[in-house]
């Protein structure tokens, strides 16, 4: 069974911290993407990186910064916390290769709240 | 560029009856489409994607959408929902170039009441 993890379901976090999410898959899959779901404005492409160490800005790349050191994880890294990123961040991978074309596997999200 | 709308944010409805969830998008080139459904406090899991043939597309749990390219549309149905059917629903669009990525509408709550 396909698998994508995020490292906290509930995350507190102070104003100013440095906050790492976590995202592992077990699918070998080439793509992954950093999401953040807000009421009312669905999901938002942060960042995605299609090959181990690239990377590329999503919509709202803004106060963040991604990591990909090995193909089955992406980390998003909160330089410095701030109260407008208080959201559920989900993480998503997928296959380069067609045949399940563009379809994305969901882990079951980090709800952040920066105090 | 594209985007999808959503128009419904919330649509209740009783047990056992039709629904029927809809969504647009704009795009100038040929499109993937996708719906994909979220649970209370998990992550999306999809509910169906049109990649081409058919317009018709049958996806798990007795949904399916149309395609209608004319009317760039791709409305979600079921002729009877359950209670369990209650949930988050977010149409997708991806083009068929570049990196494969998603753009999402705002998302239709479903609220089935018995």
């Amino acid at each position: 069974d396909v698998k994508v993890t995020q490292s906290s379901r509930y995350l507190v976090k102070r104003t100013g911290e440095k906050v790492f999410l976590e995202c592992v898959q077990d699918m070998d899959h080439e793509n992954m993407f950093w999401y953040r779901q807000d009421p009312g404005l669905g999901l938002r492409l942060i960042y995605f990186s299609y090959d181990v160490k690239m990377k590329e800005k999503g919509d709202i790349p803004e106060g963040y910064s991604v990591s990909r050191e090995k193909k089955e994880r992406f980390s998003l890294i909160l330089e410095s916390a701030s109260t407008n990123q208080t959201s559920m961040y989900l993480c998503a991978s997928s296959p380069r290769a067609s045949g399940r074309a563009r379809e994305q596997f969901f882990g079951p999200g980090t709800r952040l709240t920066v105090l | 560029a594209q985007s999808v709308t959503q128009l419904d944010s919330q649509v209740p409805v009783f047990e056992e009856a039709p629904v029927e969830l809809r969504c647009n998008y704009s795009s100038s080139v040929s499109v993937y489409l996708f719906w994909y459904v979220q649970y209370p406090n998990q992550g999306l899991q999809l509910l169906l994607k049109y990649l081409s043939g058919s317009t018709l597309v049958k996806g798990i749990n007795g949904f399916e959408a149309e395609f209608n390219k004319s009317q760039t549309s791709f409305h979600l149905r079921k002729p009877s929902v359950h209670i369990s059917d209650t949930a988050e629903y977010f149409c997708a669009v991806s083009d068929n170039t570049g990196f494969q990525k998603l753009v999402f509408g705002t998302g239709t709550r479903l609220l089935v009441s018995p």
